[in-house]
């Protein structure tokens, strides 16, 4: 069980379009849902905490105008990257936890953007 | 937060057993000390965790010291399989906040 689905696994985009990743608990209602970001040969980053019904709260230096996250139910949380640059290619990860058990979190596959 | 430090890459033999240490000298008394591992090019996964009793799963061993300031996690008999980045972290249980902040694990790569 506690199993988090995220799509698409891999997305290439031109610089200026936007990107939508939706993340998915599949077996469990998740509470929370955190995303975050990996460059290459690095750590994970948190960018941001949301939960379902209200705003997602974004770790410093992370633009919420850029990233965009709505937590609309308790099984899907979505990421937008606003007007994708460069930059932002990344591999990003999001991760959920359940009612149950909040001190564990489940991590999707991971997206692999990059941004042409 | 308080922080962890781990070696940057540790090796092992197949079918050998591997201890993966973490040290945590500023621990408070509220953290859980957690262990996730990643595989390459996918998301982490949960390994374990404990606050202050050694813990055991199916996955893996946590062997905690008796001060706190520093973990083991140890697993029985490693495969190729567990070749990943392991990453020790310390979540507050004192705040109810379900944080997780990396840092930069031990690379283990497992020899055949």
């Amino acid at each position: 069980g506690a199993v988090v689905s995220q799509h698409p696994s891999r997305v290439i985009c031109k610089s200026g379009t936007s990107v939508k990743i939706e993340c998915r608990s599949l077996d469990f209602q998740a509470t929370t849902m955190f995303w975050y970001r990996q460059f290459p040969k690095q750590s994970l980053m948190l960018m941001a905490t949301s939960n379902e019904g209200s705003k997602a709260t974004y770790e410093q230096g992370v633009e919420k105008d850029k990233f965009l996250i709505n937590h609309a139910s308790l099984t899907l949380s979505t990421l937008t990257v606003t007007s994708a640059h460069p930059e932002d290619s990344s591999f990003y990860i999001c991760s959920a936890s359940r009612q149950l058990a909040k001190n564990i979190q489940y991590f999707g596959a991971g997206t692999r953007l990059s941004v042409l | 937060d308080a922080k962890t430090t781990q070696p940057n890459s540790m090796e092992s033999n197949e079918e050998e057993p591997v201890h993966l240490p973490c040290n945590h000298s500023t621990i408070s008394g509220t953290d859980y000390i957690h262990w996730y591992r990643q595989l390459p090019s996918q998301g982490p996964e949960y390994v374990i965790h404990g606050l202050t009793s050694n813990v055991n799963n199916r996955m893996a061993s946590l062997a905690i010291a008796e001060d706190r300031k520093s973990s083991t996690l140890i697993l029985h008999r490693a495969t190729l399989r567990d070749a990943a980045v392991y990453y020790c972290i310390l979540r507050d249980g004192g705040t109810g906040a379900n944080n997780l902040f990396f840092g930069t694990g031990t690379r283990l790569t497992v020899i055949p």
